[in-house]
């Protein structure tokens, strides 16, 4: 069963826009969430974490238990966000699990 | 400091043959995760090395072993590969077992 589901493979939005790229997770205990990006011919690195709570270059996410969830949004987005997206969920007593990722086109 | 580095690059084997991917960890981290990423996929764990010990365990077959050195440093191993071993294998690294992890470039495994 997947544990973490980022439904949208691609979400692609003009430069100014909005953005909120969807993070979904099943998990019984409490969870510790992550946002991770991967520029283009880059490498892998960590945007955000939950139990952190700040903005990380303009980015937010907010952990909702109710609905399980942990959105990644932006009030305007940028071209040099333009990058792949994966949430992750740390389950304890193992390491990270991965969505498939989510593309995130910034468009002038 | 380099960060997280791993060896090769890139690697072309074929099916049957056995593969030792290399992973130093960022100066000061001393727990290694190893994951692979097929295309299109996200990290997918294969195990956790912390005090040269193997820690945790992903859903991946015993082809798939490991070694962590004094140094911290990490070996992973897969024997009798598969064409379904093609794949980019992640190394990362961390202060402890469950802080954040910090991730090399991978090692591209291509499995003719």
């Amino acid at each position: 069963a997947q544990r973490v589901t980022q439904p949208e493979k691609l979400l692609s939005v003009f430069k100014g826009a909005p953005v909120e790229l969807k993070c979904n997770y099943s998990y019984s205990g409490s969870p510790e969430l992550f946002w991770y990006v991967q520029y283009s011919r880059q490498r892998l690195q960590l945007l955000l974490r939950h139990i952190s709570r700040e903005s990380i270059k303009g980015f937010t996410a907010d952990l909702n238990k109710g609905e399980t969830s942990f959105h990644l949004k932006k009030p305007f987005a940028q071209e040099e966000d333009s990058a792949m997206y994966y949430c992750a969920l740390h389950e304890a007593g193992t390491a990270l699990i991965f969505g498939k990722g989510t593309t995130l086109s910034v468009s002038s | 400091d380099a960060g997280v580095t791993q060896s090769p690059t890139h690697l072309i084997k074929t099916r049957g043959q056995q593969v030792t991917l290399r992973c130093s960890p960022k100066s000061g981290h001393d727990t290694v995760s190893w994951y692979q990423q097929a295309l299109g996929q996200g990290p997918q764990f294969i195990f956790q090395y912390y005090e040269e010990e193997e820690r945790q365990r992903g859903n991946f077959p015993d082809r798939f072993s490991g070694h962590q050195f004094p140094n911290y440093s990490s070996e992973l191993n897969v024997n009798a590969l598969l064409l379904g071993d093609s794949a980019l294998y992640l190394c990362a690294s961390s202060r402890g077992p469950n802080q954040p992890q910090h991730f090399g470039d991978g090692t591209r495994l291509s499995i003719l």
